[in-house]
C-alpha cells in the first residue's frame, strides 16, 4: 500500500512562497506515475496544481503555472511544492497524490496539510 | 479555460438511486477524458470511487457504477445509504498531462 505524508509551515506570509514536501512509502517515485499536487481552500472544490512523472517532466495547471514549481528527490523518494507570491486566496488543504499514467486517477492520496497565508 | 460541471447538490432518499454528472462547459464528455470520481467524507481526503469511466477502485461496492450518458459521465449509487452522504469529485483528464476537477457535488441522503 502506498503511502504520502504531507509536511511543510502551516503559515506563510502574503507574497512569500510556499514550500510543501510529499514524503512516499512502500513504492519508489522513479519506478513510475505521475506525482502531484491538489489542493482544496476551506469550504470549497479540489483544484489539480500540477505533477511530477518519474522521469522528471512536469505538467502544471495553467491558472497556477507562472506560480508554480514542482521538484522531486529521488534519493529522499519525495517530491515537492512550490508556490511563489502567494495571497490569502492561496489558503488550503494541500493534498499530494499519485496519479496514474495509463488511466489518468488519482489512487493514493496524502491526508493533506492546511497553508495559511496571513501577516 | 475547460470548466467541469456538477451538480452543486443532489438529494436521494435511503435506497434510492442517484445519478450525478460531469460535463463540459462546451463539448461532450467520452471515455478518451478518463472519467474518474470521488468520494470526500468531511476533514478526510478524497478516495479513488471510478475510473476509465466505468472500472471500479479496489474495495468500492458494486453500489457505485460509473457511464457515459448522453454528453456527460455519470456516476449512479443505488440503494443510497446514510454513509453516501458527502462530496463527490469527478475529474477529466484534457491530455497533455492536464487533469481538471469538476466543482462538486453535495450530496444529502434523506
Amino acid at each position: 500500500q502506498v503511502q504520502l505524508q504531507e509536511s511543510g509551515p502551516g503559515l506563510v506570509k502574503p507574497s512569500e512562497t510556499l514550500s510543501l514536501t510529499c514524503a512516499v512509502s512502500d513504492y519508489s517515485i522513479s519506478s513510475g506515475y505521475y506525482w502531484g499536487w491538489i489542493r482544496q481552500p476551506p469550504g470549497k472544490g479540489l483544484e489539480w496544481i500540477g505533477s511530477i512523472y518519474a522521469s522528471g517532466g512536469t505538467h502544471y495547471n495553467p491558472s497556477l503555472k507562472s506560480r508554480v514549481t514542482i521538484s522531486k528527490d529521488t534519493t529522499k523518494n519525495q517530491f515537492s511544492l512550490k508556490l511563489s507570491s502567494v495571497t490569502a486566496a492561496d489558503t488550503a488543504v494541500y493534498y499530494c497524490a499519485r496519479r496514474g499514467g495509463s488511466y489518468w486517477y488519482f489512487d493514493f492520496w496524502g491526508r493533506g496539510t492546511l497553508v495559511t497565508v496571513s501577516s | 479555460q475547460t470548466v467541469v460541471t456538477q451538480e452543486p447538490s443532489f438529494s436521494v432518499s435511503p435506497g434510492g438511486t442517484v445519478t450525478l454528472t460531469c460535463g463540459l462547459s462546451s463539448g461532450s464528455v467520452s471515455t478518451l477524458y478518463y472519467p474518474s470520481w470521488y468520494q470526500q467524507t468531511p476533514g478526510q481526503a478524497p478516495r479513488a470511487l471510478i475510473y476509465n469511466t466505468d472500472t471500479r477502485s479496489s474495495g468500492v461496492p458494486d453500489r457505485f457504477s460509473g457511464s457515459i450518458l448522453g454528453k456527460k459521465a455519470a456516476l449512479t449509487i443505488t440503494g443510497a445509504q446514510a454513509a453516501d452522504e458527502c462530496d463527490y469529485y469527478c475529474v477529466l483528464y484534457l491530455g497533455s498531462g492536464l487533469s481538471v476537477f469538476g466543482g462538486g457535488t453535495k450530496l444529502t441522503v434523506l
